[in-house]
Parts: structure tokens; C-alpha cells; sequence
């Protein structure tokens, strides 16, 4: 089975910090992705990877970066948290066409205080 | 990018029929109509996509209208386990691109014993 792990389930920082949020996936995939969710809002996309050290952002990159030096593994950076990056941070990477789903991680719940 | 409209919430009662609709009236001809569902405390997980045809697996059914304006997801019988929120979902499949897949709010369903 596909797994996309992240690195830590739960995270509590404080304001101004630089946080790391670490996901690694096992299946080869080329295209890996970074999603915030947060209460009313659904999913919303920060930034996906479609190669190694290739990215575009998503719907709200403000605030984050990316780094991919590896296929397997694609790093949500946070240079200076803020509080309203508290949210649930969750991973994903792309199966092979045709189906192409989405095989997520279990999320990151980052509490910036 | 082209939206989906899905309910709130819905309810259904343990080992009945669930239709979750999903309305995409401005649906491309090359998009793919995706369902993931998430349960709670986890990441998102894949359900089922259709482009034209009916489609069936072991999780579900997706019934997409003539038209592809609309799609419905069928659970065939509700379990307990299956009280989860609902994604429907549009993307082109282009293979070996990168797409982005945009999340809406999604339809919370809740099964009572």
C-alpha cells in the first residue's frame, strides 16, 4: 500500500518561529502536494511539487515555501509563523494516470501561539 | 478552474441507500469528477472517479447525469463507518502532469444507528 507519512502529528510553536513540516511518500510518485484545512473552509492548496526541486504555488502560498531535493520527500517551510497558520496541515502525493488519485498523509496540527 | 456545489450535511440511517449529490454546471469536457471522503482524524482518502459512464467499485457507486452537470455517489448500504465528510471534485486528467485539485467544503454525512 501507498503511505505518505508526515513527520509530526501534532506541533505547538510559538510566533515568529520557523517551522519545518516534513512528508516522505513511498510509491515513486513525481507530483506531491501541501494542503491547509482549516473549520469551514475545506482544503485549500499551498503549494504542490511536480518534480524534484520543481514547485508552483497553489491557491495561498503567502507566508510558506517548499523545498523538494528528494522524489520521496516534500517540506512545507514556515520562515516566521504567525497565529493564523494554525491550522491542519495536510500532504499528498499523485498515483499514476489513469486514476492519478490522491493518497494523503494523516495531517500535522500546528498550533502557533 | 471549474467549481462543485455539494450540501452541507446530510443524514442517513444505518444499512440504507445514501445519494450524495454533487452540481458542476460548468464542467469541461476533459474534467474528471473525483469523490474522496475523510474520516475523522485522518487525511482524505480516494473513493471513486468517472468521466462519462457510471462507475462502480467496492466502496461505491458514482451515477454521473447525460449532461455531466451533476454527479451523484452512491453508498449502498451506510455503515457507521462510512459517517465521514464528502469531496466532489473536478480535474483534467493529463497524464503525467501535474494538476491541481481544489477542494470544496464537502458534504458531512452522519449515520444513525
Amino acid at each position: 500500500d501507498v503511505k505518505v507519512t508526515q513527520s509530526s502529528r501534532y506541533l505547538v510553536k510559538r510566533t515568529g518561529e520557523k517551522v519545518f513540516l516534513e512528508c516522505v511518500q513511498d510509491m515513486d510518485h513525481e507530483n506531491m502536494f501541501w494542503y491547509r484545512q482549516d473549520p469551514g473552509l475545506g482544503l485549500r492548496l499551498i503549494y504542490f511539487s511536480y518534480d524534484v526541486k520543481m514547485k508552483e504555488k497553489g491557491d495561498i502560498p503567502e507566508g510558506y515555501s517548499v523545498s523538494r531535493e528528494k522524489k520521496e520527500r516534500f517540506s512545507l517551510i514556515l520562515e516566521s509563523a504567525s497565529t493564523n497558520q494554525t491550522s491542519m496541515y495536510l500532504c499528498a502525493s499523485r498515483g499514476d494516470p489513469p486514476t492519478g488519485e490522491l493518497f494523503f498523509g494523516e495531517g500535522s496540527r500546528l498550533t502557533v501561539l | 478552474d471549474a467549481k462543485t456545489t455539494q450540501p452541507n450535511s446530510m443524514e442517513s440511517n444505518e444499512e440504507e441507500p445514501v445519494h450524495l449529490p454533487c452540481n458542476h454546471s460548468t464542467i469541461s469536457g476533459t474534467d474528471y469528477i473525483h469523490w474522496y471522503r475523510q474520516l475523522p482524524s485522518q487525511g482524505p482518502e480516494y473513493v471513486i472517479h468517472g468521466l462519462t459512464s457510471n462507475v462502480n467499485n467496492r466502496m461505491a457507486s458514482l451515477a454521473i447525469a447525460e449532461d455531466r452537470k451533476s454527479s451523484t455517489l452512491i453508498l449502498h448500504r451506510a455503515t457507521l463507518r462510512d459517517a465521514a465528510v464528502y469531496y466532489c471534485i473536478l480535474r483534467v486528467d493529463s497524464s503525467g502532469s501535474a494538476r491541481q485539485l481544489t477542494f470544496g467544503s464537502g458534504t458531512q454525512l452522519t449515520v444513525l444507528p
